[in-house]
This record gives C-alpha cells, structure tokens and sequence, in this order.
C-alpha cells in the first residue's frame, strides 16, 4: 500500500481558502486517493474521492496532478467548524483482494475567527 | 437507516478478561472492517471482511478475532485484554457499486475501551 505524507498541522482563518497536499510518491495503477474528516470523539467522516485530475463536491475540492504523486484537497472559505484532522489515503479498490486501508497520522487543521 | 452501530460505547476491563464489541449496519454494505485509535494518532486496521464468511488480517491483528456469519453484523472479540489495547475502536462498511471499486467508508460512532 502507498505510504502517504501529509503536515501535521495548519492554521487558517475563517472565510479563508485552506489547501492540505498529501504526498504518496508509490501509488499504484489502480489506487484511488480519498480524504476522510474526523471531528473529536467521533468516527472519520467522508469528503471526497478521486483518481485522477480534478472532482468537486459540494464541500471540497480535490486536485491531482498527472503524476498522481500528490494530491490537494481544498476547502473553500473555512469555518470554525472545518476544525477538525483530515486524512489522506490512498488504497486500491479491489472486490476480491479486499480494501486495505491505511490512515496516516492526519493533518490537524485550526480554524481561528 | 441507522447507518453503523457499536456498542458498548464505553466498557472498562481487567488485563486478562475478553468481550466482544459488536457492530451492526443496516445498508446492506458488502465490506465491514475494524480499526483501532490509540490517542492522537491516526486509525490502524486490524481486521476487515468483504462478504459473509470472509475476514482477513489488516495491520494490527493480534489480539483480536473476528467473525462474519451474517452481512449485517461484524463482532470484535478481544481474547484476553492486555493494556495495550487501550484504545478507541471503531467499526466502518462500505460499499462496491461495479463489483470491483469500493466507495466511501461509513464509520460508527466508536467504543472507547480501557484495561486496566
């Protein structure tokens, strides 16, 4: 599985644009890149997912480039409440090799007003 | 839908004694898989199912078992407790809509265990 690199922690402000690059230099033909948000005392949640280029959802926005080496999730105009660990991970999918998934240690992200 | 659920949410145990928490979802999702969460760090897998009779080792298996007999339910037995297992647990499933992808994890709301 592709080992991912991601800054432990970032300080925004709200109302500004926070962009948090994961590095997994070893991805593989068939990985995709997903990022997860865990608030405290609560399960991972679910942002985005992509494999190549861009995807955007109605809360982030996700860019990778050609290489597939890196990986930005972005999140536009933060609040207080996007404080919060965000994970990068990047795994196959495989229905008969099984779904091995591996969190990092995140990147803790600090929304100040 | 309840989406995931664990329970107990909270449980205390002596080293040597063993417990199963449980875990239950309601979408019908094909893969189930368990992680743990020791304090400030990320989740470590420890054991995963793709289908109803089908488990594998993740990360940090040893410890722990695990069983599918049914695609609703996932239990956690941890065979005897040491300190070291300490920990957040949290159960998640998934999906595959083209029998060769999954998509999101769904996680529960996770147990917090500790031995003593």
């Amino acid at each position: 599985l592709a080992k991912t690199t991601q800054p432990i922690s970032m300080d925004s402000y709200e109302g500004q644009e926070v962009n948090i690059t994961c590095s997994h230099n070893n991805i593989a033909t068939n990985d995709y890149i997903t990022w997860y948000q865990q608030f405290p005392s609560q399960g991972p949640r679910f942002i985005i997912q992509g494999y190549k280029t861009k995807v955007t959802n109605e809360v982030a926005s996700l860019f990778i480039p050609a290489d597939r080496k890196s990986s930005t999730l972005s999140l536009p105009r933060v609040s207080l409440s996007d404080t919060a660990v965000y994970y990068c991970l990047v795994g196959p999918h495989s229905g008969t090799g099984g779904f091995k998934t591996i969190f990092g240690a995140g990147t803790r992200l600090f929304v100040k007003a | 839908n309840a989406g995931v659920t664990q329970t107990p949410k909270f449980q205390v145990l002596k080293t040597g004694q063993s417990m199963t928490l449980q875990c239950a979802q309601d979408m019908n999702h094909e893969y189930m898989s368990w992680y743990r969460q020791d304090p400030g760090m990320g989740l470590r897998l420890i054991h995963y199912s793709v289908g109803a009779g089908i488990t594998d080792q993740g990360e940090v298996p040893n410890g722990y078992n695990v069983s599918r007999s049914t695609t609703e339910d996932f239990p956690l037995r941890l065979l005897s407790a040491a300190p070291s297992q300490t920990s957040v647990y949290f159960c998640a499933s998934s999906y595959s809509t083209s029998g060769e992808s999954y998509n999101e994890q769904f996680f529960g709301p996770g147990t917090r265990l500790t031995v003593l």
